[in-house]
């Protein structure tokens, strides 16, 4: 059963980068037709689409996050990494690494794990 | 790349049917048949729900189905039951590989 797994501090200060990693057990991270991605969701809100990869390495990008994000793969250890640069309160949230079918439903969740900025 | 407007809630009594919409334009809901919904219950993940439009993944089961006219993508529960109460998110791909979701609806099994 494929199961994905959050990992990255809980806390970051405002104006530094947050980074967060997605292990991937029980499927191979280079498998094609699907792709990965982050997803977050800040408390009491919905849910916001940050960002995917594809199985060739290709990444994508929500346009209003695009200019402080990088979403990478590290297709040895099976794991896929966000970092988000510039953090204020508002990215304080619950952030989720997801496979995305197709490239276009997300078909497996992790978690999700608490990041809070805040000094 | 703007939110998809649902209903903010929704409720409905058991043995009921709800109708949750999600609203958005030509360059998501309207211009592809991949509108996906999720379920999330309070603390835990999302789980998919329906996938390109229609679709239902194993397992779920077949009192959730899945309909599109226009800009406007549908999700319904029928024969509602309590464990349906959860908050319900529609997600459109809007082209080059992005998505985007919609606000959320809090169903309540009344």
């Amino acid at each position: 059963q494929l199961q994905l797994q959050e990992s990255g501090p809980g806390l970051v200060k405002p104006s530094e980068t947050l980074s967060l990693t997605c292990s991937v057990s029980g499927g191979s991270i280079t498998s094609s037709s699907y792709f990965w991605g982050w997803i977050r969701q800040p408390p009491g809100k919905g849910l916001e689409w940050i960002a995917s990869l594809s199985y060739s390495g290709s990444t994508y990008y929500n346009p209003s996050l695009k200019s402080r994000v990088t979403i990478s793969v590290d297709t040895f250890k099976n794991q896929f990494s966000l970092k988000l640069d510039s953090v204020t309160a508002a990215d304080t949230a619950v952030y989720c690494c997801a496979r995305l079918g197709s490239g276009r439903f997300f078909d497996f969740w992790g978690q999700g794990t608490l990041v809070t900025v805040s000094s | 790349q703007s939110a998809l407007t649902q209903p903010r809630s929704v409720s409905g009594s058991p043995g009921q049917s709800v109708t949750i919409s999600c609203t958005g334009t030509r360059s998501d809901v309207g211009g592809y048949n991949y509108v996906s919904w999720y379920q999330q219950h309070p603390g835990k993940a999302p789980k998919l729900m329906i996938y390109d439009v229609t679709k239902r993944p194993s397992g779920v089961p077949d009192r959730f189905s899945g309909s599109k006219s226009g800009n406007t993508a549908s999700l319904t529960i029928s024969g509602l039951q309590a464990e349906d109460e959860a908050d319900y998110y529609c997600c459109s791909y809007a082209g080059t590989y992005t998505v985007v979701f919609g606000g959320g609806t809090k169903l309540t099994v009344l």
